[in-house]
């Protein structure tokens, strides 16, 4: 079955530091990914999409590349703040209407 | 209003009692989706409309679970017969696009449904 993974574990890093988020998925072959933030009590909110003929996209402060060799995505952050503390989700999705299948999501914690 | 309104925000039932969780999508989108989020994990696809038809409902985990949105804006997810197992976050999200897929989703906060 479709199998999505994101670091279980909560993320802590510095302030100024660069937070790296890995999304690996396995038995799909998604045309897209997308990245979400969810604070506490909030729905998930959209960061940036990235399509499978796509290797890099850049927003801002964000950064996300999609391996589909080795089935990875990997989500940065750079010169993170502690605003930047949330949970972020990792989505993909096969065309068609958008139906996305999402991971648990991995919680970053930014301190000063 | 300018983004996805859901209501009730919290909803406490006794088991066996049905519940009616109501959406509002942003106005003029087509999609509008229904997911469930458990504590700690990732949202979970409930079901899908393209405005009033309602074009995959795989996810639904039971025949409790029914879902409408009549006149293609406000939606309502019903859940009969509550059980414990459904207490959990229901989410709704809605995006512009009926078709080609990859367009953002916009949620809304959700509804916190506990089951006592």
């Amino acid at each position: 079955s479709q199998k999505i993974e994101q670091n279980s574990e909560a993320l802590n890093i510095q302030e100024g530091k660069t937070a790296t988020l890995t999304c690996n998925y396995t038995n799909y072959s998604p045309a897209y990914l997308q990245w979400y933030r969810q604070d506490p009590g909030r729905g998930p909110v959209f960061l940036l999409l990235i399509r499978e003929n796509e290797k890099e996209k850049r927003k801002e402060r964000l950064k996300v590349t999609f391996d589909t060799t080795l089935k990875q995505s990997l989500f940065h952050i750079t010169a993170s703040q502690p605003a930047d503390s949330a949970t972020y989700l990792c989505a993909l999705g096969s065309g068609g209407y958008n139906k996305l299948i999402f991971g648990a999501g991995t919680r970053l914690a930014v301190h000063p | 209003g300018a983004g996805v309104s859901q209501s009730p925000r919290y909803k406490v039932a006794k088991r066996g009692q049905d519940v009616a969780l109501r959406c509002d999508p942003i106005s003029g989108h087509v999609s509008l989706f229904w997911y469930q989020q458990a504590l700690g994990q990732g949202p979970e696809f409930l079901t899908y409309f393209q405005n009033e038809a309602q074009l995959d409902k795989s996810g639904l985990p039971s025949d409790r679970f029914f879902a409408e949105r009549p006149e293609g804006s406000v939606s309502t997810l019903k859940i009969q017969r509550t059980q414990q197992e459904d207490s959990a976050v229901y989410l709704c999200a809605s995006s512009l696009v009926q078709a080609g897929g990859n367009e953002k989703l916009f949620f809304g906060s959700g509804t916190q449904l506990s089951v006592l």
